[in-house]
């Protein structure tokens, strides 16, 4: 358990959809940051989120967006789904801004169909 | 334009034996290098770093060095183990200002140590 935590593990959804995962950060870590890994694709960055604040912006979409809650846990918002979103999602947590290795949650699969 | 690049997809070894694993970068502004594995159904994990003011990182069995001048990174494991299988993926730093960095992964390379 790597201490970050993404629900929910599986989801399938039909085209035009809207779903949100969501991302519980490891204990005391104020940066989230969501990635993409679609097949054969490495993991594509799509947005930093630090102490509630946007902080970077990667490859997302304009159907997609993201907050980080007071909280800390941050939530994808994914809208409009078309069948090349399907991939898997990731949330990683680190400390600070400065990106020296961050800690990945397990992932969540979303199948559009 | 992709700016970390892991040019073999897979890569088989023989237990004991080394494995090297290498990854290409163009963006000579990174200034920090990490390698992270990743078993099926599970997120990537940390494994080990490198500053660009530096040619080489060990710990344990795994070294990674890297030459700038080439722009070139590699993780050596030595010797392999079985449970080292899985798809290893190299991460650049790159900076976006105020303090905020982002990592650029390259596509993995997928280890396979035969036993």
């Amino acid at each position: 358990d790597s201490g970050v935590t993404q629900t929910p593990k599986h989801l399938i959804t039909a085209t035009g959809q809207r779903v949100t995962l969501r991302c519980s950060p490891r204990s005391g870590d104020l940066s989230v940051y969501w990635y993409q890994q679609s097949l054969d694709q490495g993991l594509q960055f799509l947005i930093q989120y630090y102490n509630g604040e946007e902080r970077a912006k990667g490859n997302i979409l304009e159907r997609f967006s993201a907050q980080q809650f007071p909280d800390l846990h941050s939530e994808l918002n994914l809208s409009s789904l078309e069948l090349g979103d399907s991939a898997l999602y990731f949330c990683a947590s680190s400390v600070g801004q400065g990106a020296r290795g961050y800690t990945f949650g397990s992932g969540t699969r979303l199948t559009v169909v | 334009d992709q700016q970390v690049k892991q040019n073999s997809p897979s890569l088989s070894v023989q237990e004991g034996r080394i494995s090297i694993l290498n990854c290409d970068y163009t963006n000579s502004m990174f200034d920090y290098f990490l390698w992270y594995k990743k078993y099926p159904a599970e997120g990537p994990t940390f494994l080990i770093s490198i500053s660009s003011i530096k040619d080489k990182n060990e710990d344990g069995r795994f070294t990674v060095f890297l030459n700038k001048s080439a722009k070139h990174l590699s993780l050596h494991i030595v010797p392999s183990q079985p449970g080292d299988s899985a798809v290893y993926f190299c991460a650049a730093r790159g900076s976006l200002g105020a303090g905020s960095y982002q990592l650029t992964f390259g596509k993995g390379t997928k280890l396979s140590v035969i036993p």
